[in-house]
């Protein structure tokens, strides 16, 4: 079936520091992929999307390219802040599945220290 | 504009009991999926609701059900609680069921189970 795997964390960065977090997925379909943030004692917040191969999403500083070669969909950021420490999942939605459910990796822990 | 809304914020039950959890989607929004999300985990999906009936199902028993009403809001009804379902349950709502369509998410409901 399909799955998402994340690199494990937590990851730890300094200020300004470059981000990586690696996804990689597994699709029977053509699926949608999606980073969504979760701070702590909250829900989820979509970060960015990409609906098909090579489109990049981006927002607040943060990137993903969706690699269909590759089947990744990694998440930069150039110069990470404090504010961004939070819980960073990443998700796909295949149009297959009738319907759109969600598909999440297990969620990688980013804390950034000042 | 309000976004989703979940209620209660926290819930304790006792195994064997049951419990109701209820969620308003955002305006606009007519399809509403339910997650349960574990301790460290990334959230699962167990159902969606669209035009009042449960369109999609995830690999939760019987004893996790639903109800969507006309005005797109939702329940979702777990009987004969186990310890096991102690977790974070998320509702999130989108327009139609397309893939590629985002879902926003509400704050959640912790519940607990002694």
């Amino acid at each position: 079936g399909d799955s998402v795997t994340q690199m494990e964390g937590p990851v730890t960065l300094s200020e300004e520091a470059f981000l990586t977090i690696n996804c990689t997925y597994t699709a029977t379909g053509y699926p949608s992929l999606f980073w969504y943030v979760q701070y702590p004692g909250e829900g989820l917040q979509l970060l960015l999307k990409a609906t098909k191969a090579d489109d990049k999403g981006s927002n607040k500083g943060f990137e993903a390219t969706y690699r269909k070669e590759t089947t990744s969909f990694h998440l930069e950021k150039g110069s990470v802040q404090v504010s961004d420490s939070a819980v960073y999942f990443c998700a796909l939605s295949d149009s297959s599945n009738q319907g759109g459910k969600l598909i999440f990796g297990q969620g990688t822990e980013l804390s950034v220290k000042p | 504009d309000a976004g989703v809304t979940q209620s209660p914020t926290h819930l304790i039950k006792t195994r064997g009991q049951q419990v109701t959890l209820r969620c308003s989607p955002k305006s606009g929004h007519d399809t509403v999926s339910w997650y349960q999300q574990a301790l460290g985990q990334g959230p699962q999906f167990i159902f969606q609701y669209y035009e009042e009936e449960e369109r999609q199902r995830g690999n939760f028993p019987d004893r996790f059900s639903g109800h969507q009403f006309p005005n797109y809001s939702s329940e979702l009804n777990v009987n004969a609680l186990l310890l096991g379902d102690s977790a974070l349950y998320l509702c999130a709502s989108r327009v139609g069921r397309v893939s590629s369509y985002e879902q926003y998410f509400g704050p959640g409901t912790r519940l607990t189970v002694t």
